[in-house]
């Protein structure tokens, strides 16, 4: 199975900083990746899908980045609302097993 | 829009058994794999099960084969996930997904939270 490993599993930034949260396969998965931001009590939403595919309606500050094994999404200046925590997903294996990343908490410095 | 809306959670004893159960409106349930996906109290999201638009192929994580089940009735947009031999580390909120082929989910319902305790 394909296992994922995420980093940094938390991070305290400002507002306004720019973040950087990395996502790493442990096989090629070519760009079969995407990331979810989730809030307390909440379902995750997606941010990213196909790698860099910026879903509609999130704010153009979300991207991604990488392909084969190493992933990224980036935040270019971090505003109230993106204190949340992340994850990346995997859908490349086949039959289809599914891998998230352990996660990233997102807090207020 | 797309409405997915768990139900069935609840409180069960280790070795017990429940149902939960995912009602999907505002899109063509028959034409879309569906996933199950849960997330422990305080942790990560772990994905457990996806069933094919039609039915007839179902894959489930290691962690839960030969244990749980995930069906579906296309014939009342609803999903499902028939979990047996629980185990208090199956405790959790299960939330259903929609598939995006090709692409990670893109809608998810609100969880329904499954507590394994005597």
């Amino acid at each position: 199975d394909i296992q994922m490993t995420q980093s940094p599993s938390s991070l305290s930034a400002s507002v306004g900083d720019r973040v950087t949260i990395t996502c790493r396969a442990s096989q090629d998965i070519r760009n079969d990746l995407g990331w979810y931001q989730q809030k307390p009590g909440k379902a995750p939403k997606r941010l990213i899908y196909a790698a860099s595919s910026l879903q509609s309606g999130v704010p153009s500050r979300f991207s991604g980045s990488g392909s084969g094994t190493e992933f990224t999404l980036t935040i270019s200046s971090l505003q109230p609302e993106d204190f949340a925590a992340y994850y990346c997903l995997q859908h490349n294996s086949y039959p289809p097993i599914y891998t998230f990343g352990q996660g990233t908490k997102l807090e207020i410095k | 829009h797309v409405q997915l809306v768990e139900s069935g959670g609840g409180v069960v004893q280790p070795g017990g058994s429940l149902r939960v159960s995912c009602a999907a409106s505002g899109f063509t349930f028959s034409a879309y794999g569906m996933h199950w996906v849960r997330q422990a109290p305080g942790k990560g999201l772990e994905w457990v099960a996806f069933i094919r638009y039609h039915g007839g192929e179902e894959h489930h994580a290691d962690s839960v084969k030969g244990r749980f089940i995930i069906s579906r009735d296309n014939s009342k947009n609803t999903l499902y996930l028939q979990m047996n031999s629980l185990r208090p580390d199956d405790t959790a909120v299960y939330f259903c997904a929609k598939d995006d082929p090709g692409k990670i989910f893109d809608y998810w319902g609100q969880g329904t939270l499954v507590i394994v305790s005597s």
